[in-house]
Order: structure tokens, then sequence, then C-alpha cells
């Protein structure tokens, strides 16, 4: 199976900061690499797709970058709606694999 | 709009069974492969199941080992989860998701359903 590793687990950032969590592979998955953001208490929501693709109705601020060390995903100037967990899920091969999650908390 | 409405969680007993049923609508659901997520209270997302839109490719998470059943009826629009021999490890939140691109099995969730929670515990 391919695991999936995200760092860091948390941050800590203000209003207009930017973010970048970063996604690693423990096999060759190409650009097949998705983000979610999740907020508690709610279904995930798609931010990019094949590793930098944006999602039709995502904000422009989020960005995936697809790099020989591996996938990041910047958030650009964070907002207040952006306070959430963020997952990495690779959609190369089965079995479907997730990172273990970054949690964007409030400084 | 396109939705996506699962049901069918609970509380059951170790060892129990439940069939989790997903309803879509807004979309060409036999156009798309379905897929099954669960989250475990305070946990991260893990894979469960995935099936392809007309049935035919259907893959498992190793961990099920053969105690849960993926299927659909593309003519009701719904897609299924029966889960057999259910453990405490399985209590969490059961979401239902469809996949980003028509013909395409693994893939990106671009819909997902709000979650319907299995509680297995006596």
């Amino acid at each position: 199976d391919i695991q999936m590793t995200q760092s860091p687990s948390s941050v800590s950032a203000s209003v207009g900061d930017r973010v970048t969590i970063t996604c690693q592979a423990s096999q060759n998955i190409d650009n097949w690499l998705v983000w979610y953001q999740q907020k508690p208490g709610k279904a995930p929501k798609l931010l990019i797709y094949a590793g930098s693709s944006l999602q039709s109705g995502v904000p422009s601020r989020f960005s995936g970058n697809i790099s020989v060390t591996g996938f990041t995903l910047t958030i650009s100037s964070l907002q207040l709606e952006d306070f959430a967990t963020y997952y990495c899920q690779q959609a190369n091969s089965f079995p479907l694999t997730f990172g273990g999650g970054t949690k964007v908390e409030i400084k | 709009e396109v939705q996506l409405v699962e049901s069918g969680g609970g509380l059951v007993k170790p060892g129990g069974s439940l069939r989790l049923s997903c309803a879509a609508s807004g979309f060409t659901f036999s156009a798309y492969s379905m897929t099954w997520v669960r989250q475990a209270p305070g946990k991260g997302l893990e894979w469960v199941s995935s099936i392809s839109s007309a049935g035919s490719y259907i893959y498992y998470a190793d961990s099920l080992k053969g105690r849960f059943t993926i299927s659909r009826d593309n003519a009701k629009h719904s897609l299924y989860l029966q889960m057999n021999s259910l453990r405490a490890e399985d209590t969490a939140v059961y979401y239902c998701a469809k996949v980003l691109h028509r013909q395409q099995l693994d893939d990106a969730f671009d819909i997902w359903g709000h979650g319907t929670l299995v509680t297995v515990s006596s």
C-alpha cells in the first residue's frame, strides 16, 4: 500500500499568513494527488486534484504544487474561513490512501 | 442540485450487521464510480471501498477482510454498503462520495454526503 505522510500535523497561523502543507508518497504516484479541506462536523471538500488543478469554485489563494521532494498545498493569504483540517489523498492506485491530516489553527 | 444523502447508520452490537444506503440526485449516477470513506471519532479519513459505474469493478480496503460488500442500483440512483461482523473499530462516520471524472475509478471525490454515524458497542 502507498503510505501518505503529511507535515506538519498542525500549524498555528494568523489571518493573512502564507501557509504551506507538505505531502509525501512512499511510492511514485505521478501527479495523482488530491487535497481536501474539512471543517468540524462537515464532510471533506475537494480543493485540488491531479496535484495542481484547482477545483471549480475554490478560491485562487489555494494552490497545489508538485516537486521532486513531494507535493505541497499553499494558502497564499489565510482567511478566517480557512481554519480547518487539510488532507492529502493519492489517487494513483488502490487501495486509495489519505495522509494523516494537518490542522490549521488560529494563532 | 448535486446531492448525496446517506442513511442506515445507528447503534449495533459487536458481531451485528448494518446496511448503509446513499441516495444520489442531480447528476447521471450511472456514469460515475462511487466510493465509501469513513472517519472514526477524532481521527482521519480512511478509504473503505469503491465501485465502478456499472458495478463491474470493486475494490476494498484490506482491513475489512471480506466483512463489507459494496453494491449499487443505477435504476434507483443508489449506493449501498453491507457491513457484517461489525467490530468496535468500525465505529465511524461513513461518507459516500462521487468521483470527479466520468468513467474514472481511482480519482478525486468532488461530491460528498453529510455522513451517517455507525456505532458498534454492546
